[in-house]
């Protein structure tokens, strides 16, 4: 039974340049959440999806990035135009019903470094 | 969702019981006591949740206070696999919230000695 899957792990890119995060869920999971950590700090909300619809973004910065989660394939979280404020481990979380009273299944994360 | 406190860091000897304490004077009735670990390089994994009585599971036990403003996680037994960042969070009992996010503090740090 495979959990969280996340891919790539390490992702480099140039400043100006676009990034694509990838997140499959745990098997029958519909709920899936996006998570910032930047160096030395807890991780942030981004955006929380269930199976293409965007329920809460409000932890999504407002220009360049967004998230979509299709009926078919993995949830993809996309920057475009990347800085050097970008670099982080971003981590992708599912669960199998709503979020306030059910535990969360941590991917192991990708860390994004813009040079 | 209520603000949690937690100390920064903290030590533990191998083979050693561990307590992390957790603050949260700020508590609702409707308030879950939620732990998650994420070890180094790793994504933070759930440990335990309780809302009053003390919980146990295979991983760790949870003691709730009587007044719910503090919480207690203890690992029985630490092992070096143990070190890790803890995080206390508190999450709303609430079916009809669209609000899935969970918020994360520092948390502590604890670091196990061999």
């Amino acid at each position: 039974n495979a959990g969280v899957m996340q891919n790539p792990r390490h992702l480099v890119r140039r400043r100006g340049q676009e990034a694509r995060l990838r997140c499959s869920p745990v098997k029958g999971h519909s709920h899936v959440y996006w998570y910032r950590q930047l160096p030395e700090e807890g991780l942030k909300f981004m955006v929380y999806l269930q199976k293409e619809n965007i329920i809460d973004e409000s932890g999504m910065p407002k220009e360049r990035f967004s998230a979509e989660f299709p009926k078919e394939g993995p949830s993809i979280l996309r920057i475009q135009q990347v800085v050097r404020g970008d670099s982080a481990a971003y981590f992708c979380a599912s669960s199998v019903r709503g979020p306030r009273y059910n535990e969360q299944f941590f991917g192991p994360g990708t860390r994004l470094t813009v040079l | 969702d209520a603000k949690t406190t937690q100390p920064n860091s903290m030590e533990s000897n191998e083979e050693e019981p561990v307590h992390l304490p957790c603050n949260h004077s700020t508590i609702s009735g409707t308030d879950y006591i939620h732990w998650y670990r994420q070890l180094p390089s790793q994504g933070p994994e759930y440990v335990i949740h309780g809302l009053t009585s003390n919980v146990n599971n295979r991983m760790a036990s949870l003691a709730i206070a009587e007044d719910r403003k503090s919480s207690t996680l203890i690992l029985h037994r630490a092992t070096l696999r143990d070190a890790a960042v803890y995080y206390c969070i508190l999450r709303e009992f609430n079916y009809g919230g669209s609000q899935g996010n969970l918020i994360f503090g520092k948390g502590t740090k604890l670091s196990v000695k061999p």
